[in-house]
């Protein structure tokens, strides 16, 4: 079974620091790229960063670029997203999630299954 | 960056037909994917690509898609349909960038 495990989360005071992590588990960890995206309470859904299988791309949200940082350690399965400068309005679930792609006539398409349960970080002093 | 705009709320009788939509540039380059939302629970996908039904979404699920535009549609309703919805698509700002749209409220009546 594939599944996914955040784990991490917390309550921090503005400014600080926290290292999520997700453990992968039932798949090929270095086939896949994976990626974060969080949710603020009563919010819509918000892409935050992903990775490529050998950490070669890496992408962020503008929101969080340059605060946060994502890495991934393929011998370990697992995926993390180091969170530097906290905001209050970095307040949310995050979940991983595994990214899949196919390709049909040249045209190539991605989606996002499964999805680890979420780890909640709260910002606050 | 780019943006995914959806109607915020929808709802639908018991065993009818609903269609949501997501509007966004992105569409016109890439597939969007969907995701179901029930409150408490983590988004579960239920469309990728043209239109491809992951194993266990029942077929009342499909989706379409034309210029800038993705649809979602659930043909016969259900109950347990009653969720918040999302599309999905990589964003042309970098290869790896994604982005979801604002995502609808779909009520079963």
């Amino acid at each position: 079974e594939v599944q996914l495990v955040e784990s991490g989360g917390g309550l921090v005071q503005p400014g600080r620091s926290l290292r999520l992590s997700c453990a992968a588990s039932g798949f090929t960890f270095d086939d896949y790229a994976m990626h974060w995206v969080r949710q603020a309470p009563g919010k819509g859904l918000e892409w935050v960063s992903g990775i490529s299988w050998n950490s070669g791309s890496i992408g962020y949200a503008d929101s969080v670029k340059g605060r946060f940082t994502i890495s991934r350690d393929n011998a370990k399965n697992s995926l993390y997203l180091q969170m530097n400068s906290l905001r209050a309005e970095d307040t949310a679930l995050y979940y991983c999630a595994k990214d899949s792609v196919a390709a049909v006539q040249g045209v190539s398409y991605n989606w996002f299954d499964p999805w680890g349960q979420g780890t909640l970080v709260t910002v606050s002093s | 960056s780019s943006e995914l705009t959806q109607d915020p709320a929808v709802s639908v009788a018991l065993g009818q037909t609903v269609r949501i939509t997501c509007q966004g540039d992105s569409l016109r380059s890439y597939y969007a994917s969907w995701y179901q939302q029930k409150p408490g629970q983590a988004p579960v996908l239920v469309i990728y690509g043209k239109n491809n039904r992951p194993s266990g979404i029942p077929d009342r699920f499909s989706g379409s898609s034309s210029g800038n535009t993705a649809s979602l549609t659930i043909t016969g309703a259900q109950a347990e349909d009653e969720a918040d919805y999302y599309c999905n698509s990589r964003d042309s700002s970098g290869n790896l960038n994604y982005v979801f749209g604002t995502g609808t409220k779909v009520t079963v009546l």
